[in-house]
């Protein structure tokens, strides 16, 4: 089955821990990308990946990392993370950026207490 | 800056009926615009993407139209069911090398 998955689903965490959210695809896309959901600011994107070893920020970069060393996985990384980065994270998909339909992870509702 | 601004923000309508949920977008330099569906606390599920040379796309009782000059598009749902509950969100890929800009959603209630 096509899928984008990511782990863990939910994450407690305290802050200043690091911690990694992964996700990989098995779709073979090129694109890949992190989201954070946030009530009334609605979706924002993190990072972006246009292939293995490219990244670029999104709209929302600080506080995060990512890495792109093999095409089917984009872990999200919170070096020291802060109650502020509290929220629902999606990984998604899809093949050519520019003109492909987008898939979406489960979602990781994590808490930085 | 391209924004999305998606009205209503909810709505609740009973079972059975035609519904029209509404997407503006302020730039018409798009690659796409896609309609996604959320339930609570779960993901995005892709609905219908449409490509700018298009006009629309359907999928079952789904029909999205795209009107790239009036930065409009509309997601029309028929027959309506209580399954249909749900936010639908619409996004749009601006030109260039930037990110899919996503609307705040409209909160869609349908009573049995």
């Amino acid at each position: 089955e096509a899928q984008v998955t990511q782990n863990p689903r939910y994450l407690i965490t305290v802050t200043g821990k690091k911690l990694t959210v992964t996700c990989s695809q098995n779709m073979n896309h090129e694109y890949m990308s992190w989201y954070r959901q946030d009530p009334g600011l609605g979706l924002r994107q993190i990072y972006y990946s246009m292939n293995v070893e490219v990244t670029d920020k999104g709209d929302v970069p600080e506080g995060y990392k990512v890495s792109r060393k093999e095409k089917r996985n984009f872990p999200l990384i919170l070096e020291s993370p802060s109650p502020n980065q509290t929220s629902l994270y999606f990984c998604a998909s899809s093949f050519e950026g520019r003109w492909g339909e987008q898939y979406f992870g489960p979602g990781t509702r994590l808490t930085v207490t | 800056k391209q924004e999305v601004t998606q009205i209503p923000a909810a709505l609740s309508v009973p079972e059975g009926e035609n519904l029209v949920l509404n997407c503006s977008f302020t730039d018409s330099a798009i690659y796409n615009l896609q309609w996604f569906r959320q339930d609570p606390g779960k993901g995005l599920t892709s609905l219908l993407l449409i490509q700018s040379s298009q006009r629309e796309q359907t999928s079952g009782r789904l029909n999205a139209s795209l009107d790239k000059s009036s930065g409009r598009s509309t997601l029309y749902i028929a027959a309506s069911q209580p399954g249909d509950s749900a936010t639908y969100l619409c996004a749009v890929r601006p030109w260039g090398n930037t990110p899919l800009v996503f609307g705040k959603g409209t909160r869609l209630s349908v009573i049995a």
